[in-house]
C-alpha cells in the first residue's frame, strides 16, 4: 500500500518569497506522484505530475517539483509567491495499476502575506 | 475542458434521512470517484467505479452506498444520514484507459451538513 505525508498543516509567506511544500511518499512499487490545488470553494485542479518522463516537472502557475527517489520525496516549489498562490495543496500517489486510484496527503494551507 | 458537475453545492439534511448526490461528467470518461474532504485529514475515497453498473469499495466505504446506471452518472447514497457524515463530498473522473497516471478531474465539491 502506498501513502503520502505532507510535513506542515499550514505554511505562511510573503508575497515574493520562495514557496517550499514538502511532500514524502511511500510505495513498494515506482510510483506516480501529483499535486492538485484547491481554492476556496472550489474542487481540486492538478498544478503538476510524475509519471517518470522527467524527475523534474514543470506545472501551471510557474510551480515544479522534483521526484527524488533516494529521499522519496517530491516537493513543491515557486521561486515567488503570489497573492493569488493563498490556497490548500495536496500531494498524492498512485501506482501503475488497472484504476487510477490516488492516495492523498492531509493537505498544506499556503498563506500569502502582502 | 472538462466539466465534472455535482447537483447540489450545499445540503442539509436530518439524521436518518436518505441522501442522493449526483455527479455528471461530460467527457466519456471510464473511471469515476467519490471522496470525502474532512479538515485535517486531506480526502479520503469512499467507492469508485470503472464502468457502468462497476463499483469498488474505497478506504472508507461504510456508510455509504453507490449506482452508476449510466456512464456519465455516478450518484452517492446515504441510506441512513449520520452526523459523522457531515463533510465536504467531491466527485471526480478520471479517462480510464492510462492506469495509474491518469489526471482525475475534480467537481466542485458538495457541503453536506447532518443535523
Amino acid at each position: 500500500a502506498q501513502s503520502v505525508t505532507q510535513l506542515g498543516s499550514h505554511v505562511s509567506v510573503s508575497e515574493g518569497a520562495l514557496v517550499l511544500l514538502r511532500c514524502n511518499y511511500s510505495s513498494s512499487v515506482p510510483p506516480y506522484l501529483f499535486w492538485y490545488v484547491q481554492y476556496p470553494n472550489q474542487g481540486l485542479q492538478l498544478l503538476l505530475k510524475y509519471t517518470s518522463a522527467a524527475t523534474l516537472v514543470k506545472g501551471i502557475n510557474g510551480f515544479e517539483a522534483e521526484f527524488k527517489k533516494s529521499e522519496t520525496s517530491f516537493h513543491l516549489t515557486k521561486p515567488s509567491a503570489h497573492m493569488s498562490d493563498a490556497a490548500e495543496y495536496f500531494c498524492a500517489v498512485s501506482v501503475n495499476s488497472g484504476y487510477s486510484t490516488l492516495t492523498f496527503g492531509k493537505g498544506t494551507m499556503l498563506l500569502v502575506s502582502p | 475542458d472538462v466539466k465534472v458537475t455535482q447537483s447540489s453545492r450545499y445540503l442539509v439534511k436530518r439524521t436518518g434521512e436518505k441522501v442522493f448526490l449526483e455527479c455528471v461528467q461530460d467527457m466519456d470518461h471510464e473511471n469515476m470517484f467519490w471522496y470525502r474532504q474532512d479538515p485535517g485529514l486531506g480526502l479520503r475515497l469512499i467507492y469508485f467505479s470503472y464502468d457502468v453498473k462497476m463499483k469498488e469499495k474505497g478506504d472508507i466505504p461504510e456508510g455509504y452506498s453507490v449506482s452508476r446506471e449510466k456512464k456519465e452518472r455516478f450518484s452517492l447514497i446515504l441510506e441512513s444520514a449520520s452526523t459523522n457524515q457531515t463533510s465536504m463530498y467531491l466527485c471526480a473522473s478520471s479517462v480510464g484507459t492510462s492506469g495509474g497516471q491518469e489526471t482525475q478531474y475534480f467537481g466542485p465539491g458538495t457541503r453536506l451538513l447532518v443535523l
